[in-house]
């Protein structure tokens, strides 16, 4: 069965330092990944897909992931972490490229302090 | 240019009742998804429109619901004889025609069964 993993319920980080924020999966074909972020009262915003290609993709607001079969993770990353980037984040999948649904992860509260 | 909208943001009800919930998609896309988010958990599949079809309705936990995007755009989505447990944000989400997986969510509608 196909699923994602966010093992980390919460990850807190100092303003200007980089964060990670993990994902791992789990799917028979080829992954196709996904990284959402949900600010308060707003709805989820699309940040950044893996389909093919590099496995480092980058998308908005400076953040980037890695694509990592052997290990099968697509780890969310930032260089320098701003405080407006708390937020939940959510990592999703799709199995190959079926036009439905996206299978999403439990999501990850980014706290950033200043 | 206006984003997803959904209505009610908010609805109360009492366990037995009938409740409709509307999305209202970006123009143009031919795509729509609906998806059901508990407190704490990640979105949840539950049907998905191409076009004035259902192409995958997969992801409706019963016959008690049931969805229809009769001319291509709206959607309705519709749970009969609601349960406490269906208390949940219900989330709808549009996008262009193909898979992308860019989907572009609204706000959601906060259903509370009593």
């Amino acid at each position: 069965a196909q699923s994602v993993a966010q093992p980390e319920d919460q990850v807190n980080v100092a303003e200007g330092n980089p964060l990670t924020v993990k994902c791992t999966y789990s799917v028979s074909g080829n992954p196709y990944l996904f990284w959402y972020v949900q600010y308060p009262n707003r709805g989820l915003q699309f940040l950044l897909k893996y389909i093919t290609g590099d496995n480092l993709v980058k998308g908005s607001y400076g953040f980037e992931a890695e694509f990592n079969k052997s290990q099968t993770s697509f780890h969310l990353k930032k260089p320098s972490a701003l405080v407006s980037d708390s937020a939940l984040y959510f990592c999703a999948l799709n199995y190959g490229g079926s036009q439905g649904n996206l299978i999403f992860g439990k999501g990850t509260k980014l706290s950033v302090k200043p | 240019g206006a984003g997803v909208s959904q209505t009610p943001s908010n609805k109360v009800t009492e366990k037995g009742k009938y409740v409709e919930l509307r999305c209202d998609p970006i123009s143009g896309h031919t795509a729509l998804y609906w998806y059901r988010q508990s407190l704490g958990q990640g979105p949840e599949f539950l049907i998905y429109f191409q076009g004035t079809g259902a192409a995958d309705d997969s992801g409706l936990p019963n016959d008690r619901f049931f969805a229809v995007r009769p001319e291509g755009s709206v959607s309705t989505l519709k749970i009969q004889r609601t349960e406490r447990g269906d208390s949940a944000v219900y989330l709808c989400a549009s996008a262009r025609g193909g898979f992308t997986g860019e989907l572009f969510f609204g706000e959601g509608s906060r259903l509370t069964v009593l």
